[in-house]
């Protein structure tokens, strides 16, 4: 079964307003999340880096005033795309590496956003 | 900086014939590499993981190999079928399991019948 949930799966908002999607893991606790944001027919660019109980750090190019993110407990993850925009139309997945450093991550099965 | 990238971008061929994927990237210090499926509209299957130790892992009709030297690794598929059809993702971990993954932009395989 799915280790990792996102939930919506899809969604369709009309610009301006603000989305929030959640990435829960299912089966262990989980201090770190990524956030990878994919455009059409781009390959997955890491967004952000989620860490439970302190702020997400960010990449270069990601504004974290508009993608809020909130870790706050070991199990869930929530990315807030503030006062969305066409251009942020895309499919966000989060992974969540297993603890202790091992070698496996799980990924979610995405959330497709659609701005209009 | 680390970057990974995979050619061709885009692949068809008839059902049956064997074929290689390929993928490069900067920096051959890597710590893994792994290979990934992606249908249309949906999220990542994990195909196979190499660890940086390792020159090749296998799984059904599936073989990728890793020459960490020349920082490369193909992926190659065996007696392709119409459901091999997908986007295949190759993505590189610098460093150890809690970091994230470089990804390369994929190649879109078509496998006709």
């Amino acid at each position: 079964g799915a280790v990792v949930s996102q939930h919506p799966s899809r969604v369709i908002c009309k610009s301006g307003t603000s989305v929030k999607i959640e990435c829960r893991s299912l089966d262990f606790q989980a201090t770190t999340m990524f956030w990878y944001r994919q455009f059409p027919k781009q390959s997955l660019m890491l967004m952000a880096t989620s860490n439970e109980g302190s702020k997400a750090t960010y990449e270069q190019g990601v504004e974290k005033d508009k993608f809020l993110i909130n870790h706050a407990s070991l199990t869930l993850s929530t990315l807030t795309v503030t006062s969305a925009h066409p251009e942020d139309s895309s499919f966000y997945i989060c992974s969540v590496p297993l603890a202790g450093g091992s070698d496996t991550q799980y990924f979610g099965p995405g959330t497709r956003l659609t701005v209009l | 900086k680390q970057e990974v990238t995979q050619i061709p971008a885009a692949l068809s061929v008839p059902e049956g014939e064997n074929l290689v994927l390929n993928c490069s990237f900067t920096d051959s210090a890597i710590y893994n590499l792994q290979w990934f499926r992606q249908d249309p509209g949906k999220g990542l299957t994990s195909l196979l993981l190499i660890q940086s130790s390792q020159r090749e892992q296998t799984s059904g009709r599936l073989n990728a190999s890793l020459d960490k030297s020349s920082g490369r690794s193909t992926l190659y598929i065996a007696a392709s079928q119409p459901g091999d059809s997908a986007t295949y993702l190759c993505a590189v971990w610098w460093r150890s399991g809690n970091t994230p993954l470089v990804f390369g932009k994929g190649t879109r395989l078509s496998v006709i019948a």
